[in-house]
């Protein structure tokens, strides 16, 4: 079975800061695997995905994520985070194309002015 | 780019109602949609996976007879709550696949809150 862990409830950094959002993930065959973002009351905003191709991908707003296939992991990052980017943040995996996603708990991403 | 809608967007009802919530791929045709549920500030479960034309899917643990899908046409996939009651309010939301060259993506609707008193 797929799953996907996220480890962190709630990462906080200050503006201007890099930023790292941490997932691991878990699945019988190649991964796919993807990052939304969500504001309050409202839906998910896709920031980016990897497929295959080059381990670092980049997305949306500035933000990449860097598979690790030995480590299981699939990181979300930003050089340099904006107050703006606070958010709810779900990593997603799924092991072939025409299923369901499984998501991660969610982080809470808050940055300090 | 592919735009997935839901309606309502915020529904309130008395317990015991039913509730029909719409999700529509307005610009792409899709075989596929999921529906998901989130509580707050949890994370998204999936509910069901829903194919056209054919029965939908449902997860474990997720009642067929209580949360109806249907899927009628390649746009559009319906959910009904049935016989609503205050645990099933939550934030309902449909993702809808679509396939292409570059392979299969999943576009997500807004969500529906659903609140039952």
């Amino acid at each position: 079975a797929q799953s996907v862990a996220q480890p962190e409830d709630q990462v906080n950094v200050a503006e201007g800061n890099p930023l790292t959002v941490k997932c691991t993930y878990s699945v019988s065959g190649n991964p796919y695997l993807f990052w939304y973002v969500q504001y309050p009351n409202r839906g998910l905003q896709f920031l980016l995905k990897y497929i295959t191709g080059d381990n670092l991908v980049k997305g949306s707003y500035g933000f990449e994520a860097e598979f690790n296939k030995s480590q299981t992991s699939f990181h979300l990052k930003k050089p340099s985070a904006l107050v703006s980017d606070s958010a709810l943040y779900f990593c997603a995996v799924r092991d072939q194309a025409g299923t369901a996603l499984i998501f991660g708990k969610g982080t809470t991403l808050s940055v300090s002015s | 780019g592919a735009v997935v809608s839901q309606h309502p967007s915020w529904v309130i009802c008395k317990s015991g109602t039913s509730v029909k919530i719409e999700c529509r791929s307005l610009d792409f045709q899709a075989t596929t949609m999921f529906w998901y549920r989130q509580f707050p500030k949890q994370s998204l479960m999936l509910m069901a996976t829903s194919n056209e034309g054919s029965k939908a899917t449902y997860e474990q643990g997720v009642e067929k007879d209580k949360f109806l899908i249907n899927h009628a046409s390649l746009t559009l996939s319906t959910l009904t709550v049935t016989s609503a009651h205050p645990e099933d309010s939550s934030f309902y939301i449909c993702s809808a696949e679509r396939s292409s060259g570059s392979g299969h993506e999943q576009f997500f609707g807004p969500g529906t809150r659903l609140t039952v008193l």
